[in-house]
């Protein structure tokens, strides 16, 4: 069953630019986790934000959560030819021990 | 550290025959998960195992698929027999703890399986 569902399913944007992604979800959550993927480094773990977090930071990464929207974003600043792949939300539903995937959204940087 | 190991990377069959993945996890990971991913989707987890006992095996079709993992290291997946709608690419992971969802999960890079 599909907890998370990505939004828009494919962006392309010019190198540079900012990209924004977001991620709907249903039941609550204990955390929400963003992944990418691409054929170079298969699927890759990029930040955990937990339900009682409302924003989180790793490089050129934010993650907001808003918790009463059951919703999430992931944006990418100055983004790079590299960041080229697909980006998957999963939720881990509370008292659950597994993730849900969502279908993706698969991002373009043009140089 | 080095990260999780899958073999083989590519696999062609023809329907009806079967198939074995083997995944290694990072060394001390409690949890291992096997994923399922069709083109065009995200991964969907077919069996999740902490040490060496199911967790969740719910959305792994049991006529057909069957998972181990001895001692609680290496796992392997089998499919038996193939239908065309298996193909697709087999990711395993594993995770340092317990409580799966909870934590970040580190991926191994696919099996790729074609069924002809």
């Amino acid at each position: 069953s599909q907890q998370g569902e990505e939004d828009p399913q494919a962006l392309s944007i010019q190198e540079g630019e900012n990209a924004t992604m977001n991620c709907s979800y249903k039941t609550s959550i204990n955390n929400l986790q963003w992944y990418r993927q691409n054929s170079g480094r298969g699927l890759v773990h990029l930040i955990l934000i937990r339900s009682n977090e409302r924003e989180k930071h790793s490089g050129r990464l934010r993650v907001t959560l808003d918790t009463s929207k059951k919703s999430s974003s992931l944006l990418i600043t100055a983004s790079r030819a590299a960041d080229t792949a697909s980006y998957f939300c999963a939720t881990a539903t509370i008292g659950a021990q597994k993730l849900v995937f969502g279908q993706g959204t698969r991002l373009t940087i043009n140089p | 550290e080095a990260g999780v190991a899958q073999s083989p990377r590519y696999k062609i069959i023809e329907k009806r025959q079967s198939v074995a993945f083997w995944c290694n996890p990072i060394s001390g990971h409690a949890t291992l998960y096997w994923y399922q991913q069709i083109l065009g989707q995200g991964p969907k987890l077919l069996i999740q195992f902490q040490n060496n006992g199911v967790v969740d095996d719910s959305q792994l079709p049991k006529d057909r698929f069957s998972a181990e993992r001895l001692k609680g290291v290496d796992s392997t997946l089998k499919i038996q027999p193939a239908k065309l709608e298996d193909s697709a690419v087999y990711l395993c992971a594993s995770s340092p703890l317990a409580g799966g969802g909870y934590y970040e999960q580190y991926f191994g890079p696919g099996t790729r399986l074609t069924v002809t």
